[in-house]
């Protein structure tokens, strides 16, 4: 089956360090990914995405790139504020009819001023 | 536009009460879902609507009760729950059942006494 695994946290930062966040996959075909954040208190917003191999997703900062040799989306961002502390989830589907949004685990980012 | 609006936002509940979580998005969506989510964990999948019928019901106790009215509008009717069941609920949608990107809402944070 499908499934996700983040990197072990919680991850706590300077404001202005480098950020990565590892995600590694395990799917049949070619999946979707996606990286998902949740602020404190808030619903998930997707953060960005990626539909195929090689495809880099980026929004906000962050960036994100399909790798299809590693079966790995890593989050990146060069230089984390505060307003980044939130919880992020690494996820996938296998596009197709009835597939599940699989998630990882989730990660906690705490960025100190 | 990727607004999918949920209603209340908050909500206590006694555990012989019966009330309802709403959800509306109007973006074409042909897919809709109902998550819950404990504090820290991913989301937990529920229910999934595809056009309007219910397509996935992932072993959800009938005290939690779905409905469909129309494409852009999906309620969750609770009655009789347990203190257990207090966490974050989360709708979603997407363009169809197992395609593309998955949106999600703000949540209702229910709490039940």
């Amino acid at each position: 089956g499908n499934s996700v695994t983040q990197m072990e946290g919680p991850v706590t930062l300077s404001e202005e360090a480098f950020l990565t966040i590892n995600c590694t996959y395990t799917a049949t075909g070619y999946p979707s990914l996606f990286w998902y954040v949740q602020y404190p208190g808030e619903g998930l917003q997707l953060l960005l995405k990626a539909t195929k191999a090689d495809d880099k997703g980026s929004n906000k900062g962050f960036e994100a790139t399909y790798r299809k040799e590693t079966t790995s989306f890593h989050l990146e961002k060069g230089s984390v504020q505060v307003s980044d502390s939130a919880v992020y989830f690494c996820a996938l589907i296998r596009t197709g009819a009835n597939s599940k949004l699989t998630f990882g685990k989730g990660i906690t980012l705490s960025v100190r001023p | 536009d990727t607004e999918v609006t949920q209603t209340p936002k908050h909500l206590v509940m006694g555990m012989t009460n019966k009330k309802s979580l709403k959800c509306e998005q109007h973006m074409g969506h042909r897919a809709m879902y109902w998550y819950k989510q404990k504090a820290k964990k991913p989301p937990e999948l529920m229910f999934v609507y595809s056009y309007e019928k219910l397509s996935i019901n992932e072993s959800v106790p009938s005290r939690f009760s779905p409905e469909c009215p129309n494409s852009s509008l999906l309620n969750l009717h609770l009655h009789a729950l347990q203190p257990e069941d207090s966490a974050l609920y989360l709708c979603a949608s997407s363009r169809g059942y197992g395609l593309d990107t998955i949106y999600f809402g703000e949540g209702s944070w229910l709490t039940v006494v």
